[in-house]
Protein backbone atom coordinates (compact mmCIF):
# COMPACT_ATOMS: atom_id res chain seq x y z
CA UNK A 1 0.00 0.00 0.00
CA UNK A 2 1.03 3.43 -0.49
CA UNK A 3 1.54 6.23 2.29
CA UNK A 4 2.20 9.35 0.49
CA UNK A 5 -0.15 11.17 -1.52
CA UNK A 6 2.00 14.00 -3.98
CA UNK A 7 0.10 17.24 -5.01
CA UNK A 8 -0.29 17.96 -7.88
CA UNK A 9 -0.47 15.19 -9.98
CA UNK A 10 0.97 17.06 -12.91
CA UNK A 11 2.34 20.46 -12.72
CA UNK A 12 3.55 22.24 -16.17
CA UNK A 13 5.40 25.84 -15.72
CA UNK A 14 7.42 27.98 -17.56
CA UNK A 15 11.24 27.36 -17.29
CA UNK A 16 12.52 30.13 -14.91
CA UNK A 17 9.45 29.57 -12.86
CA UNK A 18 9.63 27.56 -9.24
CA UNK A 19 7.87 24.39 -8.77
CA UNK A 20 6.76 23.61 -5.99
CA UNK A 21 4.98 19.85 -5.06
CA UNK A 22 3.49 18.77 -2.13
CA UNK A 23 3.28 15.36 -0.09
CA UNK A 24 1.10 13.95 2.78
CA UNK A 25 1.58 11.05 4.65
CA UNK A 26 -0.35 9.07 7.60
CA UNK A 27 2.04 7.55 9.93
CA UNK A 28 4.45 8.64 12.13
CA UNK A 29 8.11 8.59 9.97
CA UNK A 30 11.87 8.64 10.87
CA UNK A 31 12.69 10.54 7.49
CA UNK A 32 11.17 11.66 4.38
CA UNK A 33 13.22 11.33 0.81
CA UNK A 34 12.36 12.92 -2.37
CA UNK A 35 13.70 11.20 -5.33
CA UNK A 36 12.86 12.41 -9.05
CA UNK A 37 12.30 9.63 -12.42
CA UNK A 38 13.33 11.07 -15.76
CA UNK A 39 11.36 8.80 -18.52
CA UNK A 40 12.99 5.43 -18.98
CA UNK A 41 15.07 5.93 -16.12
CA UNK A 42 15.87 5.06 -12.68
CA UNK A 43 14.99 6.95 -9.40
CA UNK A 44 17.89 8.75 -8.62
CA UNK A 45 17.60 10.15 -4.51
CA UNK A 46 17.63 14.15 -4.11
CA UNK A 47 17.55 14.71 -0.58
CA UNK A 48 16.78 13.39 3.02
CA UNK A 49 14.99 15.36 5.62
CA UNK A 50 15.25 13.78 9.32
CA UNK A 51 11.96 13.91 11.38
CA UNK A 52 14.03 16.07 13.40
CA UNK A 53 14.67 18.93 10.53
CA UNK A 54 11.58 21.35 9.62
CA UNK A 55 13.54 22.72 6.45
CA UNK A 56 16.41 21.58 3.93
CA UNK A 57 18.17 22.94 1.17
CA UNK A 58 20.90 21.58 -1.86
CA UNK A 59 21.26 23.71 -4.56
CA UNK A 60 17.99 24.12 -6.11
CA UNK A 61 16.19 22.26 -4.12
CA UNK A 62 14.27 23.39 -0.80
CA UNK A 63 12.20 20.84 1.17
CA UNK A 64 10.12 21.08 3.97
CA UNK A 65 8.90 18.85 6.62
CA UNK A 66 5.87 19.92 8.63
CA UNK A 67 5.38 16.55 11.13
CA UNK A 68 2.09 17.99 12.86
CA UNK A 69 0.22 18.16 9.55
CA UNK A 70 2.08 14.97 8.29
CA UNK A 71 3.33 16.97 5.38
CA UNK A 72 6.13 17.79 3.18
CA UNK A 73 6.75 20.04 0.09
CA UNK A 74 9.69 20.00 -2.32
CA UNK A 75 10.41 23.78 -4.21
CA UNK A 76 12.76 23.87 -6.97
CA UNK A 77 13.60 27.24 -8.11
CA UNK A 78 14.54 28.79 -11.55
CA UNK A 79 13.62 25.61 -13.07
CA UNK A 80 15.40 24.34 -16.37
CA UNK A 81 13.87 21.90 -19.03
CA UNK A 82 16.31 19.54 -17.50
CA UNK A 83 13.95 19.34 -14.82
CA UNK A 84 10.73 17.42 -16.26
CA UNK A 85 10.74 14.50 -14.44
CA UNK A 86 8.84 12.63 -12.04
CA UNK A 87 8.93 13.20 -8.32
CA UNK A 88 8.35 11.29 -5.66
CA UNK A 89 8.21 11.37 -2.11
CA UNK A 90 9.05 8.13 0.09
CA UNK A 91 8.90 8.01 3.62
CA UNK A 92 10.83 5.72 6.13
CA UNK A 93 8.64 4.44 8.99
CA UNK A 94 10.21 4.94 12.39
CA UNK A 95 11.07 1.26 13.18
CA UNK A 96 12.44 0.37 9.90
CA UNK A 97 16.24 1.08 8.77
CA UNK A 98 15.05 0.17 5.19
CA UNK A 99 11.70 0.22 4.25
CA UNK A 100 10.26 3.01 2.42
CA UNK A 101 6.60 3.90 1.49
CA UNK A 102 6.11 5.62 -1.88
CA UNK A 103 3.67 7.97 -3.16
CA UNK A 104 2.38 8.06 -6.58
CA UNK A 105 3.93 11.45 -7.94
CA UNK A 106 3.74 14.12 -9.37
CA UNK A 107 4.69 14.46 -13.33
CA UNK A 108 6.95 17.93 -13.48
CA UNK A 109 7.04 19.50 -17.08
CA UNK A 110 8.95 22.72 -17.85
CA UNK A 111 8.40 24.35 -20.79
CA UNK A 112 11.10 26.08 -22.46
CA UNK B 1 29.98 1.51 -14.08
CA UNK B 2 29.12 1.76 -10.47
CA UNK B 3 25.76 1.94 -10.67
CA UNK B 4 23.10 -1.06 -10.30
CA UNK B 5 22.34 -2.66 -13.53
CA UNK B 6 19.42 -4.61 -14.18
CA UNK B 7 18.85 -6.84 -17.08
CA UNK B 8 17.05 -7.28 -19.53
CA UNK B 9 15.96 -3.65 -19.96
CA UNK B 10 12.97 -5.10 -21.35
CA UNK B 11 11.25 -8.48 -21.81
CA UNK B 12 8.16 -9.25 -23.90
CA UNK B 13 6.49 -12.84 -23.04
CA UNK B 14 3.36 -14.69 -23.40
CA UNK B 15 0.87 -15.07 -20.10
CA UNK B 16 2.19 -18.45 -18.21
CA UNK B 17 5.68 -18.30 -19.17
CA UNK B 18 8.46 -17.97 -16.44
CA UNK B 19 10.68 -15.20 -16.87
CA UNK B 20 14.23 -14.04 -14.63
CA UNK B 21 14.97 -10.40 -13.95
CA UNK B 22 18.44 -10.08 -12.73
CA UNK B 23 19.96 -7.33 -10.30
CA UNK B 24 23.44 -6.25 -10.26
CA UNK B 25 24.23 -4.48 -7.12
CA UNK B 26 26.55 -1.88 -6.41
CA UNK B 27 29.82 -3.75 -5.35
CA UNK B 28 30.15 -3.95 -1.44
CA UNK B 29 26.42 -3.24 -0.87
CA UNK B 30 24.70 -5.77 1.52
CA UNK B 31 21.14 -5.11 1.15
CA UNK B 32 19.18 -5.24 -2.06
CA UNK B 33 15.61 -4.79 -2.47
CA UNK B 34 13.14 -5.21 -5.37
CA UNK B 35 10.24 -3.28 -6.41
CA UNK B 36 7.54 -3.11 -8.84
CA UNK B 37 6.06 0.68 -10.74
CA UNK B 38 3.32 -0.06 -12.39
CA UNK B 39 2.64 3.74 -15.18
CA UNK B 40 1.67 6.68 -12.98
CA UNK B 41 2.57 4.92 -9.63
CA UNK B 42 5.21 5.33 -7.33
CA UNK B 43 7.29 1.91 -6.09
CA UNK B 44 5.86 -1.27 -4.70
CA UNK B 45 7.87 -3.08 -2.28
CA UNK B 46 8.49 -6.46 -3.30
CA UNK B 47 11.47 -7.89 -1.18
CA UNK B 48 14.69 -6.87 0.61
CA UNK B 49 17.81 -9.35 1.33
CA UNK B 50 20.34 -8.50 3.66
CA UNK B 51 23.49 -10.82 2.19
CA UNK B 52 22.26 -13.72 1.19
CA UNK B 53 18.94 -14.00 3.16
CA UNK B 54 15.56 -12.04 2.20
CA UNK B 55 14.99 -10.45 5.37
CA UNK B 56 12.05 -9.18 4.39
CA UNK B 57 9.37 -11.15 1.71
CA UNK B 58 6.51 -9.42 3.13
CA UNK B 59 5.45 -7.87 -0.69
CA UNK B 60 5.98 -10.75 -3.00
CA UNK B 61 2.06 -10.78 -3.84
CA UNK B 62 1.86 -14.84 -4.38
CA UNK B 63 3.92 -17.67 -5.03
CA UNK B 64 4.32 -17.64 -8.34
CA UNK B 65 7.04 -14.84 -7.33
CA UNK B 66 10.58 -15.49 -5.80
CA UNK B 67 13.48 -14.21 -5.46
CA UNK B 68 17.29 -15.17 -4.82
CA UNK B 69 20.61 -13.97 -3.91
CA UNK B 70 22.94 -16.64 -3.54
CA UNK B 71 26.05 -15.42 -3.17
CA UNK B 72 25.25 -12.25 -1.38
CA UNK B 73 25.72 -9.92 -4.59
CA UNK B 74 23.64 -10.73 -8.09
CA UNK B 75 20.36 -11.34 -7.28
CA UNK B 76 17.42 -12.95 -9.44
CA UNK B 77 13.51 -12.16 -9.21
CA UNK B 78 11.80 -15.02 -10.88
CA UNK B 79 8.32 -14.72 -11.85
CA UNK B 80 6.48 -18.52 -12.72
CA UNK B 81 3.28 -18.59 -15.23
CA UNK B 82 2.84 -15.09 -15.70
CA UNK B 83 0.09 -13.08 -16.18
CA UNK B 84 -0.54 -9.87 -17.70
CA UNK B 85 -0.92 -8.22 -14.47
CA UNK B 86 2.32 -8.76 -13.25
CA UNK B 87 2.93 -6.11 -16.51
CA UNK B 88 5.01 -3.30 -15.05
CA UNK B 89 8.98 -1.88 -14.54
CA UNK B 90 10.53 -4.06 -12.04
CA UNK B 91 13.09 -1.90 -9.91
CA UNK B 92 16.12 -2.51 -8.09
CA UNK B 93 17.65 -0.99 -5.64
CA UNK B 94 21.02 -1.68 -3.34
CA UNK B 95 22.28 0.01 0.14
CA UNK B 96 25.46 -0.45 2.14
CA UNK B 97 23.01 -2.62 4.57
CA UNK B 98 24.01 -0.37 8.24
CA UNK B 99 22.65 -1.78 11.12
CA UNK B 100 20.88 0.20 14.13
CA UNK B 101 19.73 3.62 13.03
CA UNK B 102 21.59 5.01 10.43
CA UNK B 103 19.38 5.56 7.38
CA UNK B 104 21.12 3.15 4.50
CA UNK B 105 20.03 5.39 1.01
CA UNK B 106 19.04 3.05 -1.83
CA UNK B 107 20.56 3.49 -5.52
CA UNK B 108 18.24 2.42 -7.96
CA UNK B 109 18.87 0.79 -11.32
CA UNK B 110 16.96 1.38 -14.58
CA UNK B 111 14.58 -1.55 -14.27
CA UNK B 112 13.50 -3.86 -16.18
CA UNK B 113 10.09 -3.20 -18.13
CA UNK B 114 8.21 -6.58 -18.31
CA UNK B 115 5.35 -6.87 -20.46
CA UNK B 116 2.91 -9.58 -20.37
CA UNK B 117 1.03 -10.46 -23.91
Amino acid sequence: SQQGEEDPQALSIQEGENATMNCSYKTSINNLQWYRQNSGRGLVHLILIRSNEREKHSGRLRVTLDTSKKSSSLLITASRAADTASYFCATGPMDSNYQLIWGAGTKLIIKP
Amino acid sequence: GAGVSQTPSNKVTEKGKYVELRCDPISGHTALYWYRQSLGQGPEFLIYFQGTGAADDSGLPNDRFFAVRPEGSVSTLKIQRTERGDSAVYLCASSLGLAGDSYNEQFFGPGTRLTVL
